[in-house]
């Protein structure tokens, strides 16, 4: 039980365009998800916490007309990294908090590596 | 403010002998500390979780970790290390009733035959 699913696995975009990268819970519910940014060699840096019919809220420094969050359903949340550049190629993971469980413990997904040319 | 330090960025060990990660922590609050691992290009696999309920944590495949609060340790280990457990391991920390989760810098785990 427990799993978090991303699509896609992987994408290649070219510089300007825009991206879409789905996260969802597969057998829970979750009222709450996170995205996180990963650079290579180095560690997940919190992008922003997506509540189920609310805004995002996002961390200091992360733009947030450049990464359109939607949490529009208890299993599904969406990133959206609009005008893609370059320096936006990036392995983004999600998780998931099962908020029926004690310890609000969070699920991650596999990732989604994003390279824009 | 909270934070978690992995002590070593490295750590480098020959299949069969033993493996410690080292993670201190720094909380105002009773934390939830996790140990997390991912290998090269996957999501993050949960190993154990200390919630306050023992301070001695088993987790999968042979891991464990022990909760020291004179130390504000929270030390991964295991008896013997498979070439499979070679990854990246994360010492996470969630403090109180924030949900956020604080990431350590990570340390990489190299077995060698």
């Amino acid at each position: 039980g427990a799993v978090v699913s991303q699509h896609p696995s992987w994408v290649i975009c070219k510089s300007g365009t825009s991206v879409k990268i789905e996260c969802r819970s597969l057998d829970f519910q979750a009222t709450t998800m996170f995205w996180y940014r990963q650079f290579p060699k180095q560690s997940l840096m919190l992008m922003a916490t997506s509540n189920e019919g609310s805004k995002a809220t996002y961390e200091q420094g992360v733009e947030k007309d450049k990464f359109l969050i939607n949490h529009a359903s208890l299993t599904l949340s969406t990133l959206t990294v609009t005008s893609a550049h370059p320096e936006d190629s990036s392995f983004y993971i999600c998780s998931a908090r099962d908020t029926d469980t004690l310890g609000y413990e969070q699920y991650f997904g596999p990732g989604t590596r994003l390279t824009v040319t | 403010a909270q934070s978690v330090t992995q002590l070593d960025s490295h750590v480098s060990v020959s299949e069969g002998t033993p493996v410690l990660l080292r993670c201190n922590y720094s909380s105002s609050y009773s934390p939830s500390l996790f140990w997390y691992v991912q290998h090269p290009n996957k999501g993050l696999q949960l190993l154990l979780k200390y919630t306050s309920a023992a301070t001695l944590v088993k987790g999968i495949n042979g891991f464990e970790a022990e909760f020291k609060k004179s130390e504000t340790s929270f030390h991964l280990t295991k008896p013997s290390a498979h070439m499979s457990d070679a990854a990246e391991y994360f010492c996470v920390g969630r403090a109180g009733g924030y949900n956020k989760l604080i990431f350590g810098a990570g340390t990489r785990l190299a077995v060698h035959p």
